[in-house]
């Protein structure tokens, strides 16, 4: 069946560091979402991007959306440590529902 | 507040006992879901709602009975449960189903489920 890969699961940065999180499709998406949870939270819908090659910026943050529309990455800027949490992606084949990544979870030190 | 609320927040129960997780939304959704979400395998889709009907089970074992009585109101009927299913429930609702369209879902604090 379709899965989304998500890569690193882990990553640990010294606070003012960039931090990215990418994302790949075994086939293509019609839109792609991410999402952040933070600990002992629920996953907050972030941005969604739906065109090929799209990139959205929300302050620190970049999303891209690959030209074959199979792959996506999350960069921070600047890493704060309100920051924390683990950040997913979730890919839609225009289906029934969402298909989840296992998400990256990232940690900063002050 | 995310307009998708989860009762209870905390549950324990033995594997013997009969319990409901309940979810409401009042974003006027008409699509619901219900995700597992554990260490191992995070944000398992369980079950899809599309106005009241369920499009889809994710081969989830019959232990866990979804029950749709309104697009705003999701229940999970759960008994017999086994360890392995103690994790966190979680319920999103979005506008519709992704087949309509983009559709960021709106989840609940969730419900942090422990079998004894």
């Amino acid at each position: 069946g379709q899965q989304v890969m998500q890569i690193p699961q882990y990553q640990h940065v010294q606070e003012g560091e960039d931090f990215t999180t990418y994302c790949n499709s075994s086939t293509t998406l019609s839109n792609i979402q991410w999402y952040k949870q933070r600990p002992g939270g629920h996953p907050v819908f972030l941005i969604q991007l739906v065109k090929s090659g799209e990139v959205k910026k929300q302050k620190r943050l970049t999303f891209q959306f690959g030209e074959a529309k199979k792959n996506s990455s999350l960069h921070i800027t600047a890493t704060q440590t309100t920051d924390v949490g683990t950040y997913f992606c979730a890919g839609d084949q225009a289906g029934t529902a969402l298909i989840f990544g296992k998400g990256t979870t990232l940690s900063v030190s002050s | 507040e995310t307009g998708v609320t989860q009762t209870p927040r905390h549950l324990v129960m033995g594997m013997t006992n009969k319990k409901s997780l309940k979810c409401e939304q009042h974003l006027g959704h008409n699509a619901m879901y219900w995700y597992k979400q554990s260490a191992k395998k995070p944000l398992e889709l369980m079950f899809v709602y599309s106005l009241e009907e369920r499009v889809e089970n994710n081969s989830v074992p019959s232990r866990f009975s979804p029950e749709c009585p309104n697009s705003s109101h999701l229940f999970l009927h759960l008994h017999t449960l086994q360890p392995e299913d103690s994790a966190l429930y979680l319920c999103a609702s979005s506008q519709t189903l992704p087949v309509r369209g983009p559709q960021p879902q709106h989840f609940g604090d969730g419900t942090r489920l422990s079998i004894l």
